[in-house]
Protein backbone atom coordinates (compact mmCIF):
# COMPACT_ATOMS: atom_id res chain seq x y z
CA UNK A 1 0.00 0.00 0.00
CA UNK A 2 1.05 4.02 -0.34
CA UNK A 3 2.93 4.97 2.63
CA UNK A 4 4.78 8.31 3.04
CA UNK A 5 7.15 9.15 5.84
CA UNK A 6 8.48 12.26 6.40
CA UNK A 7 11.96 12.65 7.84
CA UNK A 8 14.60 15.72 9.52
CA UNK A 9 15.66 17.78 12.10
CA UNK A 10 13.30 18.18 14.37
CA UNK A 11 14.89 21.14 15.63
CA UNK A 12 15.74 24.37 13.63
CA UNK A 13 17.22 27.83 14.92
CA UNK A 14 15.49 31.34 14.05
CA UNK A 15 16.77 32.53 10.59
CA UNK A 16 18.01 29.36 9.20
CA UNK A 17 16.57 26.60 6.98
CA UNK A 18 14.01 24.14 7.77
CA UNK A 19 14.21 20.77 5.42
CA UNK A 20 12.24 18.32 5.40
CA UNK A 21 12.33 14.67 3.46
CA UNK A 22 9.20 12.47 2.52
CA UNK A 23 10.48 9.25 1.22
CA UNK A 24 7.33 7.67 -0.72
CA UNK A 25 6.76 3.62 -0.85
CA UNK A 26 4.17 1.71 -2.73
CA UNK A 27 3.62 4.63 -5.39
CA UNK A 28 6.20 5.62 -7.97
CA UNK A 29 6.59 9.47 -7.83
CA UNK A 30 6.84 9.82 -11.04
CA UNK A 31 3.64 9.35 -11.67
CA UNK A 32 1.36 11.84 -13.91
CA UNK A 33 -1.78 12.19 -11.94
CA UNK A 34 -0.40 13.38 -8.77
CA UNK A 35 1.06 15.97 -6.79
CA UNK A 36 3.20 15.49 -3.70
CA UNK A 37 1.67 18.25 -1.01
CA UNK A 38 3.61 19.54 2.63
CA UNK A 39 0.73 20.69 5.28
CA UNK A 40 1.63 21.78 8.23
CA UNK A 41 -0.72 22.05 11.32
CA UNK A 42 -0.14 24.06 14.51
CA UNK A 43 -2.57 24.94 17.60
CA UNK A 44 -2.17 29.13 16.24
CA UNK A 45 -3.09 28.59 12.78
CA UNK A 46 -4.76 25.13 12.71
CA UNK A 47 -4.20 22.93 9.01
CA UNK A 48 -2.16 25.16 6.42
CA UNK A 49 -1.29 24.06 3.15
CA UNK A 50 2.21 24.81 2.26
CA UNK A 51 2.68 23.95 -1.55
CA UNK A 52 3.00 21.21 -3.57
CA UNK A 53 5.03 19.93 -6.60
CA UNK A 54 4.72 17.63 -9.75
CA UNK A 55 7.22 15.27 -10.67
CA UNK A 56 7.88 17.31 -13.67
CA UNK A 57 9.01 20.30 -11.69
CA UNK A 58 5.74 22.36 -11.43
CA UNK A 59 5.02 23.47 -8.25
CA UNK A 60 2.11 25.68 -6.41
CA UNK A 61 2.60 27.28 -3.29
CA UNK A 62 0.38 29.12 -0.38
CA UNK A 63 0.94 32.80 -1.36
CA UNK A 64 1.05 33.28 2.62
CA UNK A 65 4.76 31.28 2.62
CA UNK A 66 5.58 30.95 -1.57
CA UNK A 67 8.40 33.93 -0.90
CA UNK A 68 9.96 31.22 1.78
CA UNK A 69 9.23 28.04 -0.27
CA UNK A 70 11.00 25.13 -2.44
CA UNK A 71 9.87 21.94 -3.11
CA UNK A 72 11.76 19.54 -5.52
CA UNK A 73 11.76 15.91 -6.59
CA UNK A 74 14.22 13.35 -6.47
CA UNK A 75 12.65 10.70 -8.85
CA UNK A 76 15.98 8.11 -8.15
CA UNK A 77 15.21 8.16 -4.58
CA UNK A 78 11.22 8.32 -4.85
CA UNK A 79 10.79 11.02 -3.04
CA UNK A 80 10.28 14.81 -2.46
CA UNK A 81 11.63 17.51 -0.23
CA UNK A 82 10.40 20.77 1.56
CA UNK A 83 12.89 24.00 2.00
CA UNK A 84 11.40 26.24 4.31
CA UNK A 85 13.78 29.67 4.66
CA UNK A 86 13.88 32.33 7.46
CA UNK A 87 11.86 30.40 9.50
CA UNK A 88 10.83 32.14 12.63
CA UNK A 89 8.91 31.16 16.07
CA UNK A 90 5.19 31.08 14.13
CA UNK A 91 7.16 28.30 11.63
CA UNK A 92 6.57 25.68 14.40
CA UNK A 93 4.32 22.83 13.62
CA UNK A 94 3.56 19.23 12.91
CA UNK A 95 4.69 18.76 9.19
CA UNK A 96 3.01 16.26 6.90
CA UNK A 97 3.86 14.70 3.78
CA UNK A 98 0.81 13.59 1.49
CA UNK A 99 -0.10 12.56 -2.30
CA UNK A 100 -2.53 14.67 -3.75
CA UNK A 101 -4.96 12.90 -6.79
CA UNK A 102 -7.71 14.52 -8.54
CA UNK A 103 -7.78 17.50 -5.98
CA UNK A 104 -7.81 14.27 -3.41
CA UNK A 105 -5.18 13.69 -0.35
CA UNK A 106 -5.95 10.08 0.67
CA UNK A 107 -2.22 9.05 1.72
CA UNK A 108 -0.68 11.82 4.39
CA UNK A 109 2.67 10.44 6.49
CA UNK A 110 2.55 10.55 9.85
CA UNK A 111 3.43 13.49 10.36
CA UNK A 112 6.99 15.32 12.25
CA UNK A 113 7.36 17.55 14.94
CA UNK A 114 9.72 20.89 13.13
CA UNK A 115 10.47 23.47 16.75
CA UNK A 116 12.08 26.28 16.00
CA UNK A 117 14.10 27.79 18.74
CA UNK A 118 17.41 29.48 19.37
CA UNK B 1 -6.79 33.11 1.47
CA UNK B 2 -8.93 33.10 4.50
CA UNK B 3 -9.70 29.35 6.50
CA UNK B 4 -13.11 27.99 6.15
CA UNK B 5 -15.07 28.38 8.72
CA UNK B 6 -16.41 25.54 10.87
CA UNK B 7 -18.09 25.43 14.68
CA UNK B 8 -15.49 24.83 16.96
CA UNK B 9 -17.35 21.99 18.94
CA UNK B 10 -20.36 19.85 18.05
CA UNK B 11 -21.56 17.13 20.63
CA UNK B 12 -24.28 14.20 20.62
CA UNK B 13 -24.80 10.90 22.63
CA UNK B 14 -24.33 7.67 20.99
CA UNK B 15 -27.04 7.40 18.63
CA UNK B 16 -27.89 10.33 17.53
CA UNK B 17 -26.70 12.74 14.43
CA UNK B 18 -24.63 15.27 13.99
CA UNK B 19 -24.08 17.64 10.98
CA UNK B 20 -21.09 20.21 10.88
CA UNK B 21 -20.93 22.78 8.94
CA UNK B 22 -17.92 24.16 6.29
CA UNK B 23 -18.61 28.48 4.93
CA UNK B 24 -16.63 29.59 2.08
CA UNK B 25 -17.19 31.26 -0.95
CA UNK B 26 -17.76 31.34 -4.27
CA UNK B 27 -14.42 31.00 -4.91
CA UNK B 28 -13.97 27.98 -3.02
CA UNK B 29 -16.44 25.78 -1.14
CA UNK B 30 -19.41 27.43 -3.59
CA UNK B 31 -17.35 27.33 -6.77
CA UNK B 32 -15.93 23.73 -6.95
CA UNK B 33 -16.71 20.03 -6.29
CA UNK B 34 -13.16 19.87 -4.45
CA UNK B 35 -14.54 19.58 -1.05
CA UNK B 36 -13.29 16.56 1.42
CA UNK B 37 -13.58 16.31 4.77
CA UNK B 38 -11.16 14.91 7.21
CA UNK B 39 -11.18 12.74 10.42
CA UNK B 40 -8.21 13.78 13.20
CA UNK B 41 -7.61 11.66 15.99
CA UNK B 42 -4.60 13.40 18.65
CA UNK B 43 -1.60 12.49 17.79
CA UNK B 44 -2.50 11.14 14.74
CA UNK B 45 -2.49 12.48 10.32
CA UNK B 46 -5.67 13.70 9.35
CA UNK B 47 -7.87 10.56 7.64
CA UNK B 48 -10.05 11.12 4.75
CA UNK B 49 -13.59 10.31 4.92
CA UNK B 50 -15.22 12.43 2.31
CA UNK B 51 -14.03 13.78 -1.43
CA UNK B 52 -15.37 15.35 -4.02
CA UNK B 53 -18.38 16.94 -1.37
CA UNK B 54 -20.53 13.55 -0.77
CA UNK B 55 -18.00 10.50 -1.84
CA UNK B 56 -16.88 8.06 0.70
CA UNK B 57 -13.63 6.05 -0.19
CA UNK B 58 -13.76 2.56 0.59
CA UNK B 59 -13.56 1.01 3.86
CA UNK B 60 -15.45 4.69 5.37
CA UNK B 61 -18.06 4.03 7.50
CA UNK B 62 -21.89 4.48 5.63
CA UNK B 63 -22.53 6.33 8.68
CA UNK B 64 -20.56 9.08 7.29
CA UNK B 65 -22.09 11.67 4.98
CA UNK B 66 -21.85 15.08 3.13
CA UNK B 67 -23.85 17.54 1.47
CA UNK B 68 -23.12 20.83 -0.39
CA UNK B 69 -25.59 24.01 -0.80
CA UNK B 70 -23.90 27.05 -1.92
CA UNK B 71 -21.04 28.44 -0.42
CA UNK B 72 -22.06 25.95 2.56
CA UNK B 73 -20.55 21.71 2.74
CA UNK B 74 -21.99 19.72 5.71
CA UNK B 75 -20.67 16.68 7.30
CA UNK B 76 -23.47 14.58 9.07
CA UNK B 77 -22.11 11.19 11.09
CA UNK B 78 -25.03 9.27 11.97
CA UNK B 79 -25.23 6.57 14.85
CA UNK B 80 -22.98 8.73 16.85
CA UNK B 81 -20.25 6.33 18.50
CA UNK B 82 -17.48 6.92 21.12
CA UNK B 83 -14.72 6.17 18.25
CA UNK B 84 -16.08 9.09 16.60
CA UNK B 85 -15.04 11.86 19.20
CA UNK B 86 -11.98 13.23 17.15
CA UNK B 87 -11.45 16.31 15.17
CA UNK B 88 -13.11 17.64 11.94
CA UNK B 89 -11.20 19.94 9.03
CA UNK B 90 -13.51 20.33 5.81
CA UNK B 91 -10.91 21.35 3.36
CA UNK B 92 -11.65 22.45 -0.40
CA UNK B 93 -9.49 23.99 -3.83
CA UNK B 94 -10.03 26.98 -4.79
CA UNK B 95 -9.78 29.70 -7.64
CA UNK B 96 -6.42 30.67 -6.68
CA UNK B 97 -5.13 26.99 -7.17
CA UNK B 98 -4.33 26.76 -3.86
CA UNK B 99 -6.07 25.04 -1.22
CA UNK B 100 -7.50 26.01 2.25
CA UNK B 101 -8.34 23.91 5.39
CA UNK B 102 -11.46 24.71 7.64
CA UNK B 103 -10.87 25.91 11.04
CA UNK B 104 -11.89 22.26 12.57
CA UNK B 105 -14.61 21.12 14.16
CA UNK B 106 -13.91 19.02 18.27
CA UNK B 107 -16.65 16.59 18.22
CA UNK B 108 -17.65 15.00 21.65
CA UNK B 109 -19.33 12.14 22.51
CA UNK B 110 -21.39 12.15 25.58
Amino acid sequence: QVQLQESGPGLVKPSETLSLTCVVSGASIISNEDWWSWVRQSPEKGLEWIGEVHHSGATNFNPSLESRVTMSVDKSKNQFSLNLNSVTVADTAVYYCARGRDFTWGYWGQGTLVTVSS
Amino acid sequence: QSALTQPASVSGSPGQSITISCTGTSSDVGGYNHVAWYQQHPGKAPHLIIFHVSNRPSGVSSRFSASKSGNTASLTISGLQAEDEADYYCFSYTSSTIYVFGTGTKVTVL
